[in-house]
């Protein structure tokens, strides 16, 4: 049973450019959440998806950033116009449902905007 | 408004003592707490949890303690091993509705001297 996947594992892009994140739960899971760490800092929640559906974006930025999680295929994590200041790692997490504790998280994407 | 703070950046501790991460926070909505292990390149790993309804949860080597008056929590190991040198971070969810919404501290990196 594989385990989070997200690709690519590594990213660049210049200024300006689009980037698309991409994260497979786990089998049978079908509530995905996407994190964001800037250097030095924890994890900082940007949205909670489930199939088809936005469940809370009160972590994303209102502009430039887009999150959907299609009946088929994976999340997609879409950050348009990229700016120096979106370069950090970008995680997703899934579940079975929406649950209290620990949740298994994939390797990240790492952006780098030059 | 850092709503969960680990105030230690670093801990430097010898193979088989105890080590001891430290986590504060301000929300006193928050009612679940989870400690994850992260190491470079890689995504954040479950640990351990506590509910708010608990002071204790104990788990092999590793222990959660949870002071809510104090608003304070630790995480113990007990014994060190080099293996355990990582980032740890301190988490704390309030919302029912979205349980993966976790606010996260800036981490706190071990490392375990042989």
């Amino acid at each position: 049973n594989a385990g989070v996947m997200q690709n690519p594992r590594h990213l660049v892009r210049r200024r300006g450019q689009e980037a698309r994140l991409r994260c497979s739960p786990m089998k049978g899971h079908s509530h995905v959440y996407w994190y964001r760490q800037l250097p030095e800092e924890g994890l900082k929640f940007m949205v909670y998806l489930q199939k088809e559906n936005i469940i809370d974006e009160s972590g994303m930025p209102k502009e430039r950033f887009s999150a959907e999680f299609p009946k088929e295929g994976p999340s997609i994590l879409r950050i348009q116009q990229v700016v120096r200041g979106d370069s950090a790692a970008y995680f997703c997490a899934s579940s079975p449902r929406n649950r209290l504790g620990g949740y298994t998280f994939g390797s990240g994407t790492r952006l780098t905007v030059v | 408004d850092q709503q969960v703070k680990q105030n230690s950046p670093s801990l430097s501790v010898q193979e088989g003592r105890i080590s001891i991460l430290n986590c504060d926070y301000t929300n006193s909505m928050f009612d679940y707490f989870l400690w994850y292990k992260k190491y470079p390149a890689e995504g954040p790993t479950f640990l351990i949890s506590i509910s708010s309804i608990k002071d204790k949860n104990e788990d092999g080597r590793f222990t959660v303690f949870l002071n809510k008056s104090a608003k304070h929590l630790s995480l113990h190991i007990v014994p060190s091993q080099p293996g355990d040198s990582a980032v740890y971070f301190c988490a704390a969810s309030a919302d029912n509705t979205n349980a993966g919404k976790s606010t996260f501290g800036d981490g706190t990196t071990l490392t375990v001297k042989p």
